[in-house]
């Protein structure tokens, strides 16, 4: 029953390979996101979506593609993987405004070498 | 300037003391303010939002919100081991859809 998760926990892979992380909440939340947390623990948005539509896309390379099939479920497609690309990915959800609270996934720790 | 920004630490608190992190931000428009506390390893998990100016409590945990300022806090009364974390600072921001940015996060150890 858990509200926001997201596979696989840990990714080890080549530089060059193709990967995903897929993420869902059952939380009834409308907005899904992509953060990123560096090795300096800072977390920074990738994505956010509303109900399936994209609604914030920072300045991330065109090798990030997020999917979301529908408003419980947000993935995200890593092409070509760079040694730059290894942090720790977290999904979130929220309510929209009012409020809006993230609650987030366990988070995914990709390394890639 | 940084939209959202956090004292980095590390704090160090003797258990029973009140630790005191601090936020500040650049939106002055934002409505929607939050903290998080993060384990090593863990992902943030939500401890108080605000949304008004003043303070609100919950249990040993005070937040306090001066929007003139554009300034956030959090008290800790009665520090524990257990709080021992990095809390993040985060804000919804009004006028970039509605993202919410986090700070760079301020490390709290408690000393038993």
């Amino acid at each position: 029953d858990t509200a926001v998760s997201q596979t696989p926990k840990y990714l080890v892979t080549q530089m060059g390979n193709d990967k995903s992380i897929k993420c869902e909440q059952n939380l009834g939340h409308d907005t899904m996101y992509w953060y990123k947390q560096d090795s300096k623990k800072f977390l920074k948005i990738m994505f956010s979506y509303n109900n399936k539509e994209l609604i914030i896309n920072e300045t991330v390379p065109n090798r990030f593609s997020p999917k979301s099939p529908d408003k419980a479920h947000l993935n995200l497609h890593i092409n070509s993987l760079e040694l730059g690309d290894s942090a720790v990915y977290f999904c979130a959800s929220s309510h929209a405004i009012p409020g809006g609270e993230l609650f987030f996934g366990s988070g995914t720790q990709l390394s890639v070498l | 300037q940084k939209e959202v920004e956090q004292n980095s630490g590390p704090l160090s608190v003797p258990e029973g003391a009140i630790a005191s992190l601090n936020c500040t931000y650049s939106d002055r428009v934002s409505q929607s303010f939050f903290w998080y506390r993060q384990y090593s390893g863990k992902s943030p998990e939500l401890i108080m939002s605000i949304y008004s100016n003043g303070d609100k409590e919950d249990g040993r945990f005070t937040a306090q919100l001066n929007k003139a300022s554009q300034y956030v806090s959090l008290l800790i009364r009665d520090s524990q081991p257990s709080d021992s974390a990095t809390y993040l600072c985060a804000v919804r921001s009004e006028t970039s859809y509605d993202k919410v940015i986090f700070g760079p996060g301020t490390s709290l150890s408690v000393i038993p």
